[in-house]
């Protein structure tokens, strides 16, 4: 089956940095996205990888190895307002998407 | 603001009740999508649509009924729901029906509870 694996729930200090890290096993790969999700709110996109390496994207970066079936994102200089779900999802060899469960990021002061 | 809305944005149904939920895109964006998201689940693809005909359908209850009268316009319909049919219904679009790095932009979503 199908399977994307990612912390279910992570807290990090305002100020740091944090890396959430998401592990995927799927029938073909054509990309991997990011999404925030804050509370009560829509899914936002943040990022898509689907070359080996680092996307960086002012404080948030992607981070994707294929081998590995391994990616992260990491968010510096962390604010209060980057308290919110992350989901990653793969898109797989019929370009359906499969989504993680979410990491629920806690940001305190 | 992500150019999707959704309405309502909460509904309290009960088990015999038929009720729609809408969903409209401004981005004019050729597919959509219905998702539920479940506490602590990871999001379950409902049904897709491309160019206005249904693509995917991954073994929704007949409960649950899609309708796309154009690229524009999403409904799904509701009847005879269950209580573990409450949860949070997101309706996004794209371009494209997931191709390439194609994202996918959400509505809010419609909380739904069936008491």
């Amino acid at each position: 089956g199908q399977n994307i694996d990612q912390p279910t729930e992570m807290t990090a200090t305002e100020g740091a940095i944090v890396q959430i890290n998401c592990t995927y096993q799927t029938s073909g790969f054509n990309g991997l996205f990011w999404y925030q999700q804050h509370a009560g709110e829509a899914p936002t996109f943040l990022s898509y990888n689907v070359l080996d390496g680092l996307e960086e994207k002012g404080r948030f970066s992607s981070f994707l190895s294929r081998s590995k079936g391994y990616s992260y994102l990491l968010l510096k200089e962390l604010q209060m307002k980057d308290s919110a779900s992350y989901l990653c999802a793969v898109l797989d060899s019929n370009y359906q998407l499969i989504w993680g469960a979410g990491t629920k990021l806690i940001i305190k002061p | 603001e992500t150019g999707v809305t959704q309405t309502p944005r909460h509904l309290v149904m009960g088990m015999t009740n038929k009720k729609s939920l809408k969903c409209e895109q401004h981005l004019g964006h050729n597919a959509m999508y219905w998702y539920k998201q479940s506490a602590k689940k990871p999001l379950e693809l409902m049904f897709v649509y491309s160019l206005e005909e249904r693509v995917e359908n991954n073994s929704v209850p007949s409960r649950f009924s899609p309708e796309c009268p154009n690229s524009s316009h999403l409904f799904l319909h509701l009847h005879t729901l269950q209580p573990e049919d409450s949860a949070l219904y997101l309706c996004a679009s794209s371009q494209g029906a997931g191709r390439g790095g194609n994202e996918q932009f959400f509505g809010p979503g419609t909380r739904l509870t069936v008491l």
